[in-house]
């Protein structure tokens, strides 16, 4: 099983400020890696997949990025409705596994 | 626009079998989709359960295995879990999800739509 760890838990950050999470796995899983959203009370949603591409509809200020073992998700500007947690989930094989979350919080 | 609305129990006793049934709206199931349950304990991380895709074919967690059982029926549009005896550890809120398909190695990647999740209490 592919261990996903992601830091930190958890980040303070003003509104309009850019916010870097970062996701690692135990193993190369290529760019076989998603990056979702969860509000609390609601479902996750797919925010990157591929590692870099976007999910329809979010907006341009999420960006992804990295390979093999390391990634980043970057929100660039930090809006009110960004303030979530955020999970990794890497899908190189069947098996998938999931990040333990960062919760980006207001400063 | 693809809908999932999850149904179950609610509260499930000790050792005994949850099931759960996630509905599907607003979907052809011959677009090649796998479905998956993923579940998350109160306050916690996200945790997959099983796949399967419209063919039939499935995985399931090797944890769960022997305990797990993931089921289409294409005609009712529904993926139904079923999970043996349960434990507290069980308790949780849990998600029906679509999921692409890999179209080279054939595995399940990433979920494009959830359902709101219902949510199981395991408890006497």
């Amino acid at each position: 099983e592919i261990v996903m760890t992601q830091s930190p838990a958890t980040l303070s950050v003003s509104p309009g400020e850019r916010a870097t999470l970062s996701c690692g796995a135990s193993q190369s899983v290529s760019t076989n890696l998603a990056w979702y959203q969860q509000q609390p009370g609601q479902a996750p949603r797919l925010l990157i997949y591929g590692a870099s591409t976007r999910a329809t509809g979010i907006p341009a200020r999420f960006s992804g990025s990295g390979s093999g073992t390391e990634f980043t998700l970057t929100i660039s500007s930090l809006q009110s409705e960004d303030f979530a947690v955020y999970y990794c989930q890497q899908y190189n094989n069947w098996l998938w596994t999931f990040g333990q979350g960062t919760k980006v919080e207001i400063k | 626009q693809v809908q999932l609305q999850e149904s179950g129990p609610g509260l499930v006793k000790p050792s005994e079998t949850l099931s759960l049934t996630c509905s599907v709206s607003g979907y052809s199931f011959s677009s090649g989709h796998y479905w998956a349950w993923i579940r998350q304990p109160p306050g916690k991380g996200l945790e997959w359960i099983a796949s399967i895709y419209e063919t039939g074919s499935n995985y399931n967690h090797p944890s769960l295995e022997g305990r797990v059982a993931i089921f289409l029926d294409t005609a009712k549009k529904q993926i139904s879990l079923r999970l043996s005896s349960v434990t507290a550890a069980d308790t949780g809120l849990y998600f029906c999800a679509r999921v692409v398909a890999d179209s080279w190695s054939g595995y399940p990647k990433y979920s494009d739509s959830w359902g709101q999740g219902i949510l199981i209490t395991v408890s006497s």
